[in-house]
Formats: C-alpha cells, sequence, structure tokens
C-alpha cells in the first residue's frame, strides 16, 4: 500500500540554524500539505501546496518557513532559522483530490530546537 | 470563527466495551468532516469521514453521527480492542482543503 514517507524521523538543531524536512507524497497525489503538533497539543495546519505554488497558508507560516516540490517527487519544510517554539512534530500529508477524501499523513519529522 | 473541539480529553473504557467519543464544530457551513487515529509517535490515520448530507456513516467497527443542528460529531467504536488505544481526533476539512483538528481524546482500553 502506498504511504507518504519523511526523513529524518528526528532532527536536532540549535537556535538560528536552517533545517529542511523532507517528505515523499503517495506519488499520484495532487496536493501537498505540512502540519505541525507541539507536544500534548492537536495538530495544526501551516501550508497547503498544488500545482508547485503555495494554495494556503497559517499565521504560524511566517517568512521564516518555505516549502518546495524540487523534483517530481519529494515535497519540503524549510525553516530559515529555527526558534525554540519551533520545537515540534511535523507532518507531511497529500491527497489526490481538492474535496472529500482523506489526506495521507507521514509519520513525522520530530523536530528539537536547542 | 473556525474551531473544532473535543469535549472530553481522556476516555478510559474496558475491553469489549463500546467506547462514544464526541466533538463539536463551530463553522456550520462546513461539509466534510473526518476522524483520525493517532497511536503515539505515529502520524494520523484515518478511520472514517462523513458529508454533511449524510446523519450516520458506518465502517468496520466504527459509527460517525453527524448532528449539524447542534454542530456535533460522535466517534463510535464497537467492541473496542486493546489496539483501538490511542488519541482520536476529528477535523473540519475547508474549501481550501485543509484540515482543522480538534484538541483530541485520548482513549484507553483497559483488558
Amino acid at each position: 500500500e502506498p504511504e507518504v514517507t519523511q526523513t529524518p524521523s528526528h532532527q536536532v538543531t540549535q537556535m538560528g540554524q536552517e533545517v529542511i524536512l523532507r517528505c515523499v507524497p503517495i506519488s499520484n497525489h495532487l496536493y501537498f500539505y505540512w502540519y505541525r503538533q507541539i507536544l500534548g497539543q492537536k495538530v495544526e495546519f501551516l501550508v497547503s501546496f498544488y500545482n508547485n505554488e503555495i494554495s494556503e497558508k497559517s499565521e504560524i507560516f511566517d517568512d521564516q518557513f518555505s516549502v518546495e516540490r524540487p523534483d517530481g517527487s519529494n515535497f519540503t519544510l524549510k525553516i530559515r532559522s529555527t526558534k525554540l517554539e519551533d520545537s515540534a512534530m511535523y507532518f507531511c500529508a497529500s491527497s489526490p483530490f481538492l474535496g472529500t477524501g482523506e489526506q495521507f499523513f507521514g509519520p513525522g519529522t520530530r523536530l528539537t530546537v536547542l | 470563527g473556525e474551531s473544532v473541539g473535543l469535549h472530553l480529553p481522556t476516555l478510559s473504557v474496558q475491553e469489549g466495551d463500546n467506547s462514544i467519543i464526541n466533538c463539536a464544530y463551530s463553522n456550520s457551513a462546513s461539509d466534510y468532516f473526518i476522524w483520525y487515529k493517532q497511536e503515539s509517535g505515529k502520524g494520523p490515520q484515518f478511520i472514517i469521514d462523513i458529508r454533511s448530507n449524510m446523519d450516520k456513516r458506518q465502517g468496520q467497527r466504527v459509527t460517525v453521527l453527524l448532528n449539524k443542528t447542534v454542530k456535533h460529531l460522535s466517534l463510535q467504536i464497537a467492541a473496542t480492542q486493546p489496539g483501538d488505544s490511542a488519541v482520536y481526533f476529528c477535523a473540519e476539512k475547508s474549501q481550501g482543503g485543509k484540515l482543522i483538528f480538534g484538541q483530541g481524546t485520548e482513549l484507553s482500553v483497559k483488558p
């Protein structure tokens, strides 16, 4: 069964450093998403991406964040200068449709900013 | 505003009993809802969905009920098993496709 994969599973970085979180969505999906989950809290939407551009972004997704689909398979989230409060689980999701239908989530990357 | 919330943060049930997890939403224009299960250290996993033109939808051992009058969703799990232990989130899908998640309910199944 196809699945969304994410690497690395755990990233530790120093405050102010840049990190790139990687995702490989399911191959025939067209819509891509990043969410984050601070420990013990709900999952929060960050950004959606379709047709090589951002469709929607949340207030969390400020100028420090960027997304890219550098080739036909990868989907990346870059945080330019990490802050302590960026520590969270980051989930990538993809879906074949915009409307009804599930989004398929990856296993997540745990980002720890020291 | 947009918000989806859950009534109870934790629920403990005996193995074999039925579980009911509740969720309230605030956007009356929402037309699609999903329940996700999240096991420790994993990403959310789809359980069941329902469109706003339905009141009830059944899956394997799970049923979702939608009451649009009071903007309330529930997830019923029949014959709960230890493998059902997880955090359960309801989510509302916006027109743009993003999911708005509730706070989550942790289900604990006692053998």
